[in-house]
């Protein structure tokens, strides 16, 4: 597609589900990010992947949360045992490997944890 | 000290008028910054890059101070328009993690 695509746009769980959360960046883009902004708060980065590795996971705030890529194209980042302290917008986002390395941005999930 | 620093505001300017914006960061070592923009509930958009000998792009004008460690955005004539929050992106050199700055409220006001 032309943009970056994410999905759900909307996620209620209730408390100790596991959720899972759709990104396909821009098709050619190596890069890949993934960031959570809670309500009134700025974006906080939580992993990124060149290609389908992950070489900075230092975002990730605990050991519920986990992601992957594959094909160098679509990632998934994994909530286990949700918290209500999860709740936010997850955004993600991709860039190229070539010229001003700007990053693109989905238009997120909101999660809910109810 | 956080790395990416902002003046959360908001500035409330009336039509016309020129608002500057900073930030500072705290790795001197970064090597890419940006400006983006986000409207409320939406996601973040590139609103330009930051060049080294500073750049303009309309009534936009971005400025990198190295020494200081900080970018600037100028905004010239505000239209209603630019009411939003203005996000200031750092790159770190030699990896593409961006660490934005929690973003400065700006309200143009009629």
């Amino acid at each position: 597609g032309a943009g970056v695509s994410q999905s759900p746009s909307n996620k209620v769980t209730e408390k100790g589900k596991d959720v899972e959360l759709r990104c396909d960046p821009i098709s050619g883009h190596t890069a890949l990010y993934w960031y959570r902004q809670r309500l009134g708060q700025g974006l906080e980065f939580l992993i990124y992947f060149q290609g389908n590795s992950a070489p900075d996971k230092s975002g990730l705030p605990s050991d519920r949360f986990s992601a992957e890529r594959t094909g160098e194209s679509v990632s998934t980042l994994t909530i286990q045992r949700t918290q209500q302290e999860d709740s936010a917008v997850y955004l993600c986002a991709s860039s190229p490997t070539q010229g001003p390395r700007s990053a693109f941005f989905g238009q997120g999930t909101r999660l809910t944890v109810v | 000290r956080k790395e990416v620093e902002q003046d959360p505001g908001p500035f409330n300017v009336p039509e016309g008028a020129t608002v500057a914006f900073n930030c500072t960061y705290s790795n001197s070592a970064s090597q890419s910054f940006f400006w983006y923009r986000q409207d409320c509930r939406k996601e973040p958009k590139l609103l330009m890059s930051v060049y080294s000998s500073g750049n303009e792009d309309g009534r936009f004008t971005a400025q990198l101070n190295r020494a200081s460690q900080y970018i600037s955005l100028l905004i010239r004539d505000s239209k209603l328009s630019d009411s939003a929050t203005y996000l200031c992106v750092v790159a770190a050199s030699g990896t593409y993690k961006y660490i934005f700055g929690t973003g400065t409220r700006l309200k143009v006001l009629a």
